[in-house]
């Protein structure tokens, strides 16, 4: 059963575009929502995360959306660069404490690629 | 270098060999995760330690896979009698007590096994 579902599979944006990414939860569990950045070769690296009680949270040109009821939430990517082209991923976790309080859940992630 | 820090980086070893993965946490870091990922998927919780004490275990962790951490620092994974299907990249991460947002992931061991 996969809990935290991503699309797209593969994007494809022109330098400078925007880039949408969005995943969807079942677990109401669920209080955490990070995004990571994996890069070939190396381990995934926290980009950006949201608690469900905001509804969208910016860092620079990256913004999380967050919509409680659908049990969605969406990364945005602005200004998109090339250096942007990696795997993201999002993930999920409960953080009150007990069984599985401190376990990410990701999606199965999206391959980023920026063309000049 | 403060990161989280993983050896070997890529292991390749016969079917039925045991191999054994090593992770050097965040000093400060008192939360301790193993996790595998597998070609074209993200990451998968394998288990948690806090200081010294395995706390969770996943289902994926079956018998032949067996994780510590003595003293609460560093950390080692083995892995018994390995099968093909335990090729995957291996993930440590660490995070501080009370903060579940800091988890630091290492760049892994590539395990390869043929």
């Amino acid at each position: 059963q996969q809990q935290v579902k991503q699309s797209p599979q593969s994007l494809i944006v022109q330098k400078g575009g925007i880039s949408i990414i969005n995943c969807a939860y079942e677990n109401t569990a669920f209080d955490y929502f990070p995004w990571y950045q994996q890069f070939p070769g190396k381990g995934p690296a926290l980009l950006i995360a949201i608690r469900p009680d905001v509804s969208e949270k910016k860092e620079g040109r990256f913004t999380i959306s967050f919509n409680k009821s659908a049990k969605q939430f969406s990364l945005h990517i602005m200004d998109s660069q090339p250096g942007d082209s990696a795997t993201y991923f999002c993930a999920a976790s409960p953080t009150r404490s007990g069984a599985g309080s401190y376990q990410l859940t990701f999606g199965k992630g999206t391959k980023l690629s920026v063309i000049p | 270098d403060t990161g989280v820090s993983q050896d070997p980086r890529h292991k390749i070893t016969k079917r039925g060999q045991n191999v054994t993965f090593r992770c050097d946490p965040i000093s400060e870091h008192n939360r301790l995760y193993w996790y595998r990922q597998t070609l074209g998927q993200g990451p998968e919780f394998l288990t948690y330690f806090q200081n010294e004490a395995q706390l969770e275990k996943s289902r994926l962790l079956s018998d032949r896979f067996s994780a510590e951490r003595p003293k609460g620092s560093f950390s080692t994974l083995e892995i018994q009698r390995t099968e093909q299907g335990d090729s995957a990249m291996y993930l440590c991460a660490s995070s501080p007590t009370g903060n579940n947002y800091g988890y630091t992931f290492g760049s892994g061991t590539r395990l390869t096994v043929v």
